[in-house]
């Protein structure tokens, strides 16, 4: 059981908007910054948000990250087929003193 | 170009032991912290903890204390993963990640990832 909420599976056609949600509480997302992962199968994970919305070199600005209160969100416009691939939202948690990871989406193009 | 290259695949039955290198490049090895994640295939990533590169202190997720040792040899910006008395259950894949802060989850960087296959 992750301490941050995902959901499961999104789906979205090509040229399209999606979101893909992350809940959790005051001691992890509610105080400390949000990152989202993106996985594609077989390859280690690539960070494509920090610091709730900042974008890495490199990273289109078709991906976008907000937060409000205890939960944070991962937009994604114009999707596209390669942007299928499993995302993951992870931040601090200073109750447990530890990082901690969503369970993951998958996101499917249609 | 900042670069993490962990060690190959590996075998080991319950019981043994394991030892995963992550050598890093491409900037200053003690400026930044390594965390290491866990996947069990087929499922999410796993914080397992990490090591201050500058002091050698290792910190540990709850779930990886007493077989799993952190560990450095900054001579040649390489970090170690070691888990102990095997068990089937740590059948995973593992990766190292820079983190470009303290008490974060910002991973800039990741190794490849090494899987580690338990079974008799």
């Amino acid at each position: 059981q992750s301490v941050l909420t995902q959901p499961p599976s999104v789906s979205a056609a090509p040229g399209q908007k999606v979101t893909i949600s992350c809940s959790g509480s005051i001691s992890n997302i509610g105080n400390n910054y949000v990152c989202w992962y993106q996985q594609f199968p077989g390859t280690a994970p690539k960070l494509l948000i920090y610091d709730d919305n900042k974008r890495p070199s490199g990273i289109p600005d078709r991906f976008s990250g907000s937060k409000s209160g205890t939960s944070a969100t991962l937009g994604i416009t114009g999707l596209q087929t390669g942007d299928e691939a499993d995302y993951y939202c992870a931040t601090w948690d200073s109750r447990l003193n530890a990082g901690v990871f969503g369970g993951g989406t998958k996101l499917t193009v249609l | 170009q900042v670069q993490l290259v962990q060690s190959g695949s590996e075998l080991k039955k319950p019981g043994a032991s394991v030892k995963i290198s992550c050598k890093a490049s491409g900037y200053s090895f003690t400026r930044s912290p390594v965390d290491w994640v866990r996947q069990v295939p087929g499922q999410g990533l796993e914080w397992m903890g990490w090591i201050d590169t500058s002091t050698e202190n290792p910190t540990y997720a709850r779930g990886f204390t007493g077989r799993f040792v952190f560990s450095l040899d900054t001579s040649i910006s390489t970090a170690y993963l070691q888990i102990n008395s095997l068990e089937p259950a740590d059948t995973a894949i593992y990766y190292c990640a820079r983190d470009a802060g303290y008490s974060s989850s910002h991973f800039d960087f990741w190794g490849q990832g090494t899987l580690v296959t338990v079974s008799s």
